[in-house]
């Protein structure tokens, strides 16, 4: 199974932009890239995903590196109600495996 | 609203004694999942379901069951909890493209 390399913590200020790195080099060709997001005591909520073009919608943008092997998801205006832990996830066949997360800390 | 439900949110049971967990979903998806989530980690895949068609992780213990009586219904059975049992479990549904969480049923075992 391809698996995904994020950094354990990040921090942001409120109202400034955040990128979220994601590294997956053994991402194979026909593998999603998923971004889900958990709050405390919660489910993970989706937040985007994409195959090879970057996407947008109104939680956030995720940017994809031309060889696949990396991606960015980008909150654009953080809030302190974005204060989670986020998951970078690579599917393929039906299978999602989740990776380590990065805990996003918000400064108000 | 269509979505993935789990009962009940929070369970406790004994050392040893059986006990199962409920999922159901008004998605109508093919695939359903559980995972395991202990404090501080990532989830972790056990088992999932497309269809009637069974796949185990390898390194899912024997002591963890499932059963898909229909499309909309999933359990999880843990045969004899031990105290490393203890932790959130999370069923979640897929379409072709996103996967859908429930909201947990945190298990306790004393």
């Amino acid at each position: 199974d391809a698996k995904t390399t994020q950094p354990n913590s990040m921090e942001s200020n409120e109202e400034e932009p955040v990128h979220l790195p994601c590294n997956h080099s053994t991402i194979s060709g026909t593998d999603y890239i998923h971004w889900y997001r958990q709050l405390p005591s919660q489910g993970p909520e989706y937040v985007i995903h994409g195959l090879t073009s970057n996407v947008n919608n109104r939680m956030a943008s995720l940017a994809i590196a031309e060889d696949r092997k990396s991606s960015t998801l980008i909150l654009h205006r953080a809030t302190l109600r974005d204060a989670a832990v986020y998951y970078c996830i690579l599917s393929g066949t039906y299978k999602y495996i989740f990776g380590t997360g990065t805990r996003l800390k918000v400064l108000a | 609203d269509a979505m993935v439900i789990q009962n009940p949110r929070y369970q406790v049971t004994q050392f040893g004694k059986p006990v199962t967990l409920s999922c159901s979903q008004t998605l109508n998806h093919n695939v359903m999942y559980w995972y395991q989530q202990k404090s501080s980690q990532a989830p972790k895949l056990l088992f999932h379901y497309y269809d009637k068609d069974f796949n185990n992780e390898a390194d899912t213990p024997d002591n963890f069951q499932s059963r898909r009586p229909n499309t909309s219904f999933c359990f999880l059975d843990i045969r004899s909890p031990g105290l490393g049992d203890a932790a959130m479990y999370l069923c979640a549904t897929s379409s072709r493209e996103t996967q859908y969480f429930g909201p947990g049923t945190r298990l306790l075992v004393l």
